[in-house]
């Protein structure tokens, strides 16, 4: 059974600082995608990482696929309130397109 | 561009009732995924569907729970004789093919059985 363990679950920081979410498998994963979920809404997709060692920057979102594709981390640098929410990693399970979900990780950025 | 599209967004049940849910892919998406998400705990993939065909329903509880994706129309995942063990919030995703291809998901519809 493929598993994705996130961490921290929860994470309560202040506005301006950077934080690391990670994403870690004993499995390997074709790709791996990031979503964030707002309260009452579905997951909306960050990016999506395909190549192991590849890095995707997205403001500032930082995302890093391991060189063996079973671990994934989302750095964010000066966090804002804005960024307040529940962040989801979830991998591709090779050759049926179903996604593995991690816990997510409950972001909170106080002013 | 619509995107998923899913409804209805709320759901009320009574115990033993049954619960429709609709979804209808992005345009030019053939491929549908759904996922439930219980209370404090992450998604967890039921099925996957392309036009007529189930092709993986691995997640899906063996007894009261289905889904159809028919060629006109959309994904219906449907529940029988509800349970409150039913009630959480059920999510639609659809990609353009599938395998690697990037999942987008809809607003999701929240079960309720009381």
């Amino acid at each position: 059974t493929q598993l994705l363990e996130q961490s921290p679950q929860f994470l309560s920081i202040q506005e301006g600082e950077n934080l690391t979410v990670y994403c870690n498998s004993s499995s390997v994963f074709s790709s791996l995608q990031w979503y964030r979920q707002e309260p009452g809404e579905g997951p909306v997709l960050l990016v999506t990482v395909v190549t192991g060692g590849e890095v995707k920057k997205l403001k500032r979102l930082t995302f890093q696929f391991g060189d063996a594709r079973k671990d994934s981390s989302l750095h964010i640098t000066a966090a804002q309130p804005g960024d307040t929410g529940l962040y989801l990693c979830a991998g591709a399970a090779g050759n049926t397109g179903k996604l593995i979900f991690g816990q997510g990780t409950t972001l909170q950025v106080k002013p | 561009n619509a995107g998923v599209m899913q409804n209805p967004r709320h759901l009320v049940r009574r115990r033993g009732q049954e619960a429709r849910l609709r979804c209808s892919p992005m345009k030019g998406h053939s491929h549908v995924y759904w996922y439930r998400q219980l209370p404090e705990e992450g998604l967890k993939f039921m099925v996957y569907l392309q036009k007529e065909n189930i092709i993986d329903e691995s997640g899906m509880p063996k007894e009261r729970f289905s889904a159809e994706f028919p060629k006109e129309g959309p994904s219906i995942l449907r529940i029988q004789q509800v349970v409150r063990g039913d009630s959480a919030a059920y999510f639609c995703a659809s990609s353009s093919s599938g395998m690697e291809e990037t999942q987008y998901f809809g607003p999701g519809t929240r079960l309720l059985v009381l």
